[in-house]
């Protein structure tokens, strides 16, 4: 089993949808958990940033950390165009630790 | 950007040639690292530095090595280029204990590196 699994997709949604984008994990010692946001032929971008179970709200992304399930998710409300990127979520047991990437999923919001 | 660049950003070489990618962070980090980047695989961790002269290897570390001799500048060298590492080459930083950013990582534009 990997550490970290993302959904393939790719997944199509209409301007407007909500979103939602989940990774789940393996490693119980992870504590840290981060979405990047990497645009087509860019590096990638800090999303969202949270420590242990919870909600991060931040404008029209919520992060949400459920360890007791080995679950994290992104929401998306009213997605627009600009969205579509390719998401990837990472995480981390700690400062020394080094980051594990999920896969990474690529969004498209259909106009 | 984040204060992290890569040079070059393009690159076209030939198998067996060295090649050297640069990495230039103004951030003061402790911690750098090099990604390589490929459909289907992510993003694979090859090497990574934790300080001056401080450096140690990631998952696909063979054919690469690295240097730091500067905070401000990490460097990545393929000893003689294959076509296995054509890929795109991401550059990151990360700031030490205390610093309140202990386990973001922030990462460069990339390196779109093409070894014929």
């Amino acid at each position: 089993q990997k550490e970290v699994e993302q959904d393939p997709g790719p997944l199509s949604v209409p301007e407007g949808a909500i979103v939602s984008l989940n990774c789940t994990y393996s490693n119980s010692a992870f504590q840290y958990f981060m979405w990047y946001r990497q645009y087509s032929r860019k590096g990638p971008e800090l999303l969202m940033y949270t420590y242990s179970s919870g909600n991060k709200e931040d404008g029209r992304f919520t992060a949400q950390v459920d360890k007791s399930s080995k679950y994290i998710s992104l929401f998306i409300r009213d997605s627009q165009p600009s969205d579509s990127a390719t998401y990837l979520c990472a995480m981390s047991a700690g400062a020394n630790s080094k980051l594990t990437f999920g896969k990474g999923i690529t969004l498209s919001v259909r106009p | 950007d984040a204060g992290i660049t890569q040079s070059p950003r393009h690159k076209v070489t030939e198998t067996g040639t060295p090649v050297t990618l640069r990495c230039h962070q103004t951030e003061n980090h402790r911690y750098m690292y090099w990604y390589r980047q490929d459909p289907g695989h992510g993003l694979r961790l090859i090497h990574y530095s934790y300080g001056v002269k401080d450096t140690d290897k990631g998952e696909v570390s063979d054919g690469y090595s690295v240097s730091r001799s500067k905070t401000e500048d990490f460097l990545l060298t393929l000893e003689s280029a294959t076509s296995s590492q054509t890929s795109v080459y991401f550059c990151a930083m990360k700031g030490g204990p205390g610093t309140g950013e202990e386990n973001e990582q922030y990462f460069g534009p990339g390196t779109r590196l093409t070894v014929t």
